[in-house]
């Protein structure tokens, strides 16, 4: 299996734009996560998925981030509209099963910078 | 709530020298505990895990962990540090349910020569 997959690897945009980024986690695994990875804040849980239904979206920092996930193979985390504190790395996650069980493999991340 | 704390932000290590990181959770029952490295520009790799049995878990890259729940302590180990292991640690924590991971804020590793 490739691993988890994400795209951009960059992604540079202005402030209010719509930006959008995709995940296609590794084939079979039932959980999906979303993280923000800032120098202040650390590694920041968003939201997560079971069989592509989001089963705690807390840490969406706001109405601006939104994250769907229409099938098992792809999700997307969407941020409308951008500013520039929302320059991060996001990582995609993907796990098959409970996490005392088995492993959460990352994906290497978007660096998204919002100028 | 569960929470994670690693103290140390950079730690300096001379290659060959010993390692510990240092990880304290905040958790009422057994807790599922994980040691994850980030290598520049790359995402987490699990180094290693504990769920029960051993608190000594050995993992990945020469790297182990023992488990102290007295002290509430996860510590990474490795005996011998080599200037490839200059990397991000981060120390993680299952939520109660066991569905998602709460992860520390992270420790740079630096290998001096």
């Amino acid at each position: 299996d490739a691993g988890v997959i994400q795209s951009p690897r960059h992604e540079v945009t202005e402030m209010g734009q719509e930006v959008t980024l995709r995940c296609k986690p590794i084939s079979g695994h039932d959980y999906l996560f979303w993280y923000r990875q800032t120098m202040m804040r650390g590694l920041e849980l968003l939201i997560y998925f079971n069989n592509n239904v989001p089963i705690d979206d807390s840490g969406m920092p706001e109405d601006r981030f939104s994250a769907k996930m229409p099938n098992a193979s792809f999700s997307n985390l969407k941020i409308q509209p951008s500013e520039p504190r929302d320059s991060a790395v996001y990582f995609c996650a993907s796990r098959w099963g409970l996490a005392e069980y088995n492993e959460q493999f990352f994906g290497p991340g978007t660096r998204l910078t919002v100028l | 709530a569960q929470s994670v704390t690693q103290p140390d932000i950079h730690i300096t290590v001379s290659e060959g020298a010993s390692l510990e990181l240092r990880c304290n959770y905040s958790y009422g029952a057994t807790p599922y505990l994980f040691w994850y490295v980030q290598s520049p520009g790359q995402g987490l790799q699990l180094l290693l895990k504990y769920f029960s049995g051993d608190t000594l878990v050995q993992g990945i890259k020469g790297f182990e962990a023992e488990f102290k729940r007295s002290q509430s302590s996860f510590n990474l180990r490795k005996p011998s540090v080599h200037w490839s292991d200059a990397a991000e640690y981060f120390c993680a924590v299952a939520n109660q349910a066991g569905t998602a991971l709460i992860f520390g804020k992270g420790t740079t590793l630096s290998v001096s020569s």
